[in-house]
Parts: C-alpha cells; sequence; structure tokens
C-alpha cells in the first residue's frame, strides 16, 4: 500500500534559518504530492503540490520538488519566519487530492 | 472562500456514551466529504469516506457499527462514535473537495475527544 514517511519533530529553528522537512514515499501508481500545514487553533491548509515528476510546487517563500527517482518531496524554506510555526504533514494521493495518505506530521517552531 | 466547519472542537465524554461530531461546508456542496483520526504522534489515518445520500465506504479495520456516518444533505456529514470507550480518544478530522478532480480539499479544525 501507500505510505508516506516524514522527518520526525519537534524541529526548533531559529528566525531565518534555512528549513528543510524530508518526505519520503512509497506508492503503487504515480501519485500527486502534498504538502499541508496546520498553524494553531486551525484546519490543515494545502501548503503546495505537485504532480508529476520533476514538478516544483511553491508557496509563501515554500518549495518541494517531486523527485521520482528518490521518492521524495522535502520541503525547504531558505530563511523562515516566526509566523511559519505550525504542524506540517507531507500528504500522497492516488486519486486526484480525494483519499490522502498523510505522513505523521512535523511541528515546526521558529524562535525569534 | 471556502469553509469547512467541525464541531464541536473539542468534547469530554463518559465510556458508554455517545458522541456526535459535525462536519458542515459553508459556502459549496460537498457530495463527498473523509473523515480522518489521528493518534498522538502518528499520521492522519483515513477513516471513510461519506458519500451524500448513499452508505459511507469504510477503511480497513475501522467498524462500521461503531463509527456510523451520515450524510444526509450536501453540505453536512456526521460522524458518532457509539458506546465510546477510552481507547477512542483522539482527533478527529474531516474534509471535503469543492468538486471531484483537481480541486483543493478543505479541512476543518478537528475534534478532539476524551473519553473517560
Amino acid at each position: 500500500g501507500n505510505s508516506v514517511t516524514q522527518m520526525e519533530g519537534p524541529v526548533t529553528l531559529s528566525e531565518e534559518a534555512f528549513l528543510t522537512i524530508n518526505c519520503t514515499y512509497t506508492a503503487t501508481g504515480y501519485p500527486s504530492l502534498f504538502w499541508y500545514v496546520q498553524y494553531p487553533g486551525e484546519g490543515l491548509q494545502l501548503l503546495l503540490k505537485a504532480t508529476k515528476a520533476d514538478d516544483k510546487g511553491s508557496n509563501k517563500g515554500f518549495e518541494a520538488t517531486y523527485r521520482k527517482e528518490t521518492t521524495s518531496f522535502h520541503l525547504e524554506k531558505g530563511s523562515v519566519q516566526v509566523s511559519d510555526s505550525a504542524v506540517y504533514f507531507c500528504a500522497l494521493s492516488e486519486f486526484g487530492n480525494e483519499k490522502l495518505t498523510f505522513g505523521t506530521g512535523t511541528r515546526l517552531t521558529i524562535i525569534p | 472562500g471556502a469553509v469547512v466547519s467541525q464541531h464541536p472542537s473539542w468534547v469530554i465524554c463518559k465510556s458508554g456514551t455517545s458522541v456526535k461530531i459535525e462536519c458542515r461546508s459553508l459556502d459549496f456542496q460537498a457530495t463527498t466529504m473523509f473523515w480522518y483520526r489521528q493518534f498522538p504522534k502518528q499520521s492522519l489515518m483515513l477513516m471513510a469516506t461519506s458519500n451524500e445520500g448513499s452508505k459511507a465506504t469504510y477503511e480497513q479495520g475501522v467498524e462500521k457499527d461503531k463509527f456510523l456516518i451520515n450524510h444526509a444533505s450536501l453540505t453536512l456529514s456526521t460522524l458518532t462514535v457509539t458506546s465510546a470507550h477510552p481507547e477512542d480518544s483522539s482527533f478527529y478530522i474531516c474534509s471535503a473537495p469543492e468538486a471531484l478532480n483537481n480541486s483543493p480539499l478543505h479541512f476543518g479544525n478537528g475534534t478532539r475527544l476524551t473519553v473517560t
């Protein structure tokens, strides 16, 4: 079956540091890949996505590239801000974006 | 933008009682809604797909009689945890797509259930 493995947290960084949250996947087909973010007290929101190999999703300064050869979709941001503190979920779907398989989530805390 | 409202945000109940969680799409119609469950430090696990006007589709290992799902209208799905036990304590989240294929999934804020 499908599965998503992401970097365990929590992750604590100083403001303006470089961020990487690793995500790898296994899938029987050719999935779409997603990063969702959950800010404190809010529901999950789509941060970015990629639907085919070598696609790069980007949003709010975050980027992730769909790497089929390494089955990875690592999330990166060059300079994090306190407002980026949240829980980040990597996910995949083989049927459009309806049924999602999630990773465990990584809690990110940015300190001033 | 489109919003999914989930209620209650948290609930504490006694063993043996039932708890109903509501999931509403506020400004769009949702023929399908998804119910997820998350244990501490674990992934969100899909429990079931709620289908308006028909029976829900449950994932393997999820007890249908334990987790009753009703999708009575195009904007409301409910999850009832029947005869709750402490092991049912968890975080439950619903989501709904605006339309099939390539539309964003909107998530509720989740419901923290604690069974004492």
